[in-house]
């Protein structure tokens, strides 16, 4: 399989659900992002991470929290989300140099939050 | 500072006509690379075409061709002959070196039949 898998692809989850979100890369790669996108706003990076550490989170609430076991998964586990957390979230991966290479995204996890 | 810049939010073209989704970006790097992404309805992001700093050559894949201005800082994407699939989302990106893909805020565009 290539290219970037996200699971599940929807999810629906109640307020005091914990739920992880799960991102595969077999490209080689050696970043991963998580992104979030909300109706009508632009993309916002959540999480950087950089030969398995974390090098970025831009002021993400704790009830995300990322995980990175090695440079071809990443999670994102969710609990006591809120509703305006429902969004699609989007996983990619990239060489970390190289301005000439972009990020492969996955197809995104689509969050309800009831 | 805003690094890209897309000022059409939505945009509209009658089918097999080409149209023009603009992009300008700001960096004070001589390296840098521009992309375009599309995004259906679906979601997923789809890379489309790549420009880098250096190329004299407009960047070409298949009817997805990029005007680069870089005098202009501008990077223009042109669709030629539209099709109703072409109807997405489409983002403009740029990579300085190590540095994040920044994104703009995208284009809307819809192909009418």
């Amino acid at each position: 399989e290539t290219g970037v898998t996200q699971t599940p692809r929807h999810l629906v989850m109640g307020m005091t659900n914990k739920k992880s979100l799960k991102c595969e890369q077999h490209l080689g790669h050696n970043a991963m992002y998580w992104y979030k996108q909300s109706a009508k706003k632009p993309l916002e990076l959540m999480f950087v991470y950089s030969l398995e550490e974390r090098v970025e989170n831009n002021s993400v609430p704790s009830r995300f929290s990322p995980e990175c076991p090695n440079s071809s998964h990443l999670f994102l586990h969710l609990h006591t989300l809120q509703p305006e957390d429902s969004a699609l979230y989007l996983c990619a991966s990239s060489q970390i140099q190289g301005l000439y290479y972009g990020y492969t995204f996955g197809s995104g996890t689509r969050l309800t939050v009831v | 500072a805003q690094k890209i810049t897309q000022t059409q939010p939505g945009m509209f073209v009658q089918e097999k006509e080409a149209v023009t989704l603009d992009c300008t970006y700001d960096t004070s790097d001589q390296s840098y690379g521009l992309f375009w992404y599309k995004q259906p309805s679906s979601g997923e992001m789809i890379f489309l075409i790549y420009q880098g700093s250096y190329d004299e050559q407009n960047a070409t894949e298949g009817r997805y061709s990029l005007n680069f201005q870089k005098a202009r800082k501008s990077a223009n994407l042109v669709i030629s002959a539209s099709q109703l699939g072409d109807s997405a989302m489409y983002f403009c990106a740029m990579r300085e070196g190590r540095g994040k893909l920044v994104f703009g805020a995208g284009t809307i565009l819809r192909v009418k039949s």
